[in-house]
Formats: structure tokens, C-alpha cells, sequence
């Protein structure tokens, strides 16, 4: 089945470092959504990325979605302590209507 | 903010007891889902439905049971909770169409003694 790989697992930054996340499936996506989970809360949805080489910024946060639709990224630029939280890519394999697979997640601590 | 419930949001309960956990969206979305999260870990997908009477198992094997009456309705049962059921459970729903973002609920925290 198709598996979503995500690392690193944990990131330790000082406010003001850039941070960076990769998704890796093992078949070729669809698209690619990212998650943000706050301590203690739910996943909410960020981005989704649907082209093969597709870059999309929100604010300090640059997505990317490789050539090969089997890759992606998220960094972000000068961390705030507000970056804190886990985040999750999430693939959709097959069509645009299979199912999505979840990464393990990072999670980002920001040291104030 | 996302039109979905969860209800109880935490709740504990003794061993063997039947439990249903609650999940509601006002969204008519007919895609619907529910996660299972350890603290600080991944989500795994226990159940899914993609419209009413549509109920599938999900990657994660879960002793739990689920149905799908109503579109706005989703809830997932324990017949008899065991210590290994502690975890949180999320629920979460999406379009068909379009970008079938993910919109989750508060989730439900059980911890079973």
C-alpha cells in the first residue's frame, strides 16, 4: 500500500531559525495537503499542492511539490514561537478521489 | 472554523465497559473519518465512510465498530474497552470534490483504567 514517510521526526529551533519538513511517498501522488496541529489541538488544514514542481507561500511558509509528484517540503522562514505544533503532509494516491495517507508528522519546538 | 463536533471530549471509563463516541458535522460533507493519535504521534485511519450506509476499515486494525445513518452523523462504538483503547480518537469530514481538505474535530480523549 502507499506509505507517506516524513522527516525528521522532531526539530529544536531557536526563534528566529528556519525550519524544513519532508514528505516522501513510495508511489506517485495526486496532490499533497499539509496539516498544522497545535499542542493539544486537531489537525487543521494548511495548503494542498496538486502540480508536479507547484511552489506556494503563506507568508513565511514556502510549500513545495517535487517534479516526480513523489516528494514535498514545508519551510518555514524565521521561526515564531507560534510555529510550535506538529506538522503533517498528507498524499492522495491514484486518482483525485483516493484516499489520504498520512505522514508520521515533525514536531517543531520553537526556543524563544 | 470547521463545523464539526465531538462529544464527550475527554472521557474515562473502567475496563469491559460499551462506549460510543459522538461525531457530528453540519458541513453536508459525505466523506467522514475517524483517526486514532497517540500524544506527539502519528494519525492512524481506523474507519471511513464515504455516504450514508458506506462504512470501510481503515489502515489501523481497531476492535471498534462504526455507522453511517445519517450524513452528519458518524459514531464509533467499543463493545467492551480495554486499557489498550487509551488514545485519542479524532473524527474529521471532507467534500467529495474540490481540494476534500480534511476538517477535524476537538477530538475525544479516553483513557481506559
Amino acid at each position: 500500500g502507499q506509505q507517506v514517510m516524513q522527516i525528521p521526526q522532531y526539530q529544536h529551533v531557536q526563534e528566529g531559525e528556519d525550519f524544513t519538513t519532508y514528505c516522501n511517498s513510495s508511489t506517485t501522488l495526486s496532490n499533497i495537503q499539509w496539516y498544522k496541529q497545535r499542542p493539544g489541538g486537531h489537525p487543521v488544514f494548511l495548503i494542498q499542492l496538486v502540480k508536479s514542481g507547484e511552489v506556494k507561500k503563506q507568508k513565511r511558509l514556502t510549500f513545495q511539490f517535487g517534479e516526480a509528484k513523489k516528494n514535498s517540503s514545508l519551510h518555514i522562514t524565521a521561526t515564531q514561537t507560534t510555529d510550535v505544533g506538529t506538522y503533517f503532509c498528507a498524499g492522495r494516491g491514484g486518482t483525485s478521489y483516493g484516499k489520504l495517507t498520512f505522514g508520521q508528522g515533525t514536531i517543531l519546538t520553537v526556543h524563544p | 472554523e470547521a463545523d464539526i463536533y465531538q462529544t464527550p471530549r475527554y472521557l474515562v471509563i473502567g475496563t469491559g465497559k460499551k462506549i460510543t463516541l459522538e461525531c457530528s458535522q453540519t458541513m453536508g460533507h459525505d466523506k467522514m473519518y475517524w483517526y486514532q493519535q497517540d500524544p506527539g504521534m502519528e494519525l492512524h485511519l481506523i474507519h471511513y465512510s464515504y455516504g450514508v450506509n458506506s462504512t470501510e476499515k481503515g489502515d489501523l486494525s481497531s476492535e471498534s465498530t462504526v455507522s453511517r445513518i445519517r450524513t452528519e452523523h458518524f459514531p464509533l462504538t467499543l463493545e467492551s474497552a480495554r486499557p489498550s483503547h487509551t488514545s485519542q480518537y479524532l473524527c474529521a469530514s471532507s467534500e467529495t470534490q474540490g481540494h476534500q481538505e480534511q476538517f477535524f474535530g476537538p477530538g475525544t480523549r479516553l483513557t481506559v483504567l
